[in-house]
């Protein structure tokens, strides 16, 4: 149990497109969300806490403007890259906050997304 | 602000060899303390942790004692193998309504036969 999916695994875009990566809980109800973004060699930071029927909360410096977030429900969220760019480049992962049982507020992580614009 | 520091990577062992991950963190309160481990091409999982002083987080073998006195969790396994070629996090949660994980920048694990 506790499953988390993303989707896609990895995307190749041209620089100025949007591109949207989706966040799946497959087994559990996440009120919770978060983003992290990882570079090569260096740890995962986090992007933001998508909060499921409200607005996300940015870390600071992460630009909401280029990083959209919507969790419209209690198994998905949703992280738009905006007009993207190659220092956009980078492998994004997400992870739910379960509230269940044994595993109450554990985080579940997706498998992350490799994204390269070019 | 909160921080974690691991030893740099890459580690190579041979199999049953012991293994040591060094990780002290820098936390304003009392945190949880975690060891998460990445498989090539899944995502991250717990491996284990432990949530106040002196706790001994285990799983699969490995082990790590919450020290607040050196402020460190330190991973160990007696006996490593080659399927435990990973790549291993420390994190820390602070207390409190804080979900969030800060994590070490991970260190690459290689287990040859």
């Amino acid at each position: 149990g506790a499953v988390v999916s993303q989707h896609p695994s990895w995307v190749i875009c041209k620089s100025g497109t949007s591109v949207k990566i989706e966040c799946r809980s497959l087994d559990f109800q996440a009120t919770t969300m978060f983003w992290y973004r990882q570079f090569p060699k260096q740890s995962l930071m986090l992007m933001a806490t998508s909060n499921e029927g409200s607005k996300a909360t940015y870390e600071q410096g992460v630009e909401k403007d280029k990083f959209l977030i919507n969790h419209a429900s209690l198994t998905l969220s949703t992280l738009t890259v905006t007009s993207a760019h190659p220092e956009d480049s980078s492998f994004y992962i997400c992870s739910a906050r379960s509230l269940g049982g044994s595993s109450y507020n554990e985080q579940f992580f997706g498998p992350g997304t490799r994204l390269t614009v070019l | 602000g909160d921080s974690v520091t691991q030893m740099e990577g890459p580690v190579t062992l041979s199999e049953e060899a012991f293994l040591t991950i060094n990780c002290t963190y820098t936390a304003t309160g009392y945190p949880s303390l975690f060891w998460y481990v990445q498989y090539p091409g899944e995502g991250l999982q717990l491996l284990l942790k432990a949530t106040k002083a002196d706790d001994k987080g285990s799983n699969k073998g490995f082990e790590a004692t919450y020290r607040k006195e050196t402020t460190s969790f330190h991973l160990e396994k007696g006996s490593v193998q080659v399927s435990d070629s990973a790549v291993y996090f420390c994190a820390l949660r602070e207390g409190g309504s804080n979900y969030k994980l800060t994590f070490g920048k991970g260190t690459l694990l290689t287990v040859n036969p």
